[in-house]
């Protein structure tokens, strides 16, 4: 059955520093997404990406965030200067056309501690 | 916006004991509804799903109903497991303008005692 692969699984990084989280989609879906989960908080939508571009963000994707598909398969997650409350699970997740009654498939996730 | 609001947990059951986790909804027209299980250390994964009212989703022992005259896609077994232990979330396929996102509850932690 087709994987979202998300890497790295856990990511520690120092308050201030850039991080990259990267997703390789399932290849014939055309709609991606992050969404995040606070430890032991609900999973809060963060953006959709289609067509090569933003098609919603939440107000939680502030200019710190930005994402990119930079070469048609991976898609990526930075945060350019991450602060201790962007500590949580990161899940991609990705959609294909017309999968209205399909459903999302999500990656296992990124856990990223800042510290 | 569109809203899922669930049972509030954690819950504690027995092993056999039935289970109901109550999620419902708040969105505009009938958006396709799911639940999705988080077991620990792990990601998402979906559970079962509904598309439309009255369809029932069922996968492992569970199901939930789409009821669109309560605005409710309530989660049931008849008899968990140790294995069921879990978060459990509801979650509604939100489309506004041709964008789609999941929405989803504050999940419900289930624990399962042998």
């Amino acid at each position: 059955e087709p994987e979202v692969t998300q890497t790295p699984s856990h990511q520690v990084t120092q308050m201030g520093q850039e991080v990259i989280l990267r997703c390789v989609p399932i290849s014939n879906h055309l709609y991606f997404y992050w969404y995040r989960q606070i430890l032991g908080q609900k999973v809060e939508f963060l953006v959709s990406f289609y067509n090569n571009e933003i098609s919603e963000k939440s107000e939680i994707f502030d200019d710190q965030f930005s994402v990119e598909r930079p070469d048609g398969s991976n898609f990526t997650l930075k945060i350019r200067s991450t602060k201790l409350e962007d500590s949580a699970m990161y899940f991609c997740a990705s959609l294909s056309v017309g999968g209205r009654a399909e459903g999302y498939t999500f990656g296992s996730g990124t856990r990223l501690t800042v510290v | 916006g569109d809203s899922v609001t669930q049972m509030e947990g954690p819950v504690t059951l027995s092993e056999e004991a039935f289970l109901t986790i109550n999620c419902t909804y708040t969105a505009t027209g009938y958006p396709s509804l799911f639940w999705y299980v988080q077991y620990p250390g792990e990601g998402l994964q979906l559970l079962l799903k509904a598309t439309k009212a009255d369809d029932k989703g069922s996968n492992k022992g569970f199901e939930a109903t789409y009821r669109k005259e309560t605005t409710s896609f309530h989660l049931e077994k008849g008899s968990v497991q140790v294995s069921d232990s879990a978060v459990y979330f509801c979650a509604l396929l939100s489309i506004i303008q041709g964008a789609q996102k999941l929405v989803f509850g504050q999940g419900t932690r289930l624990t399962i005692n042998p």
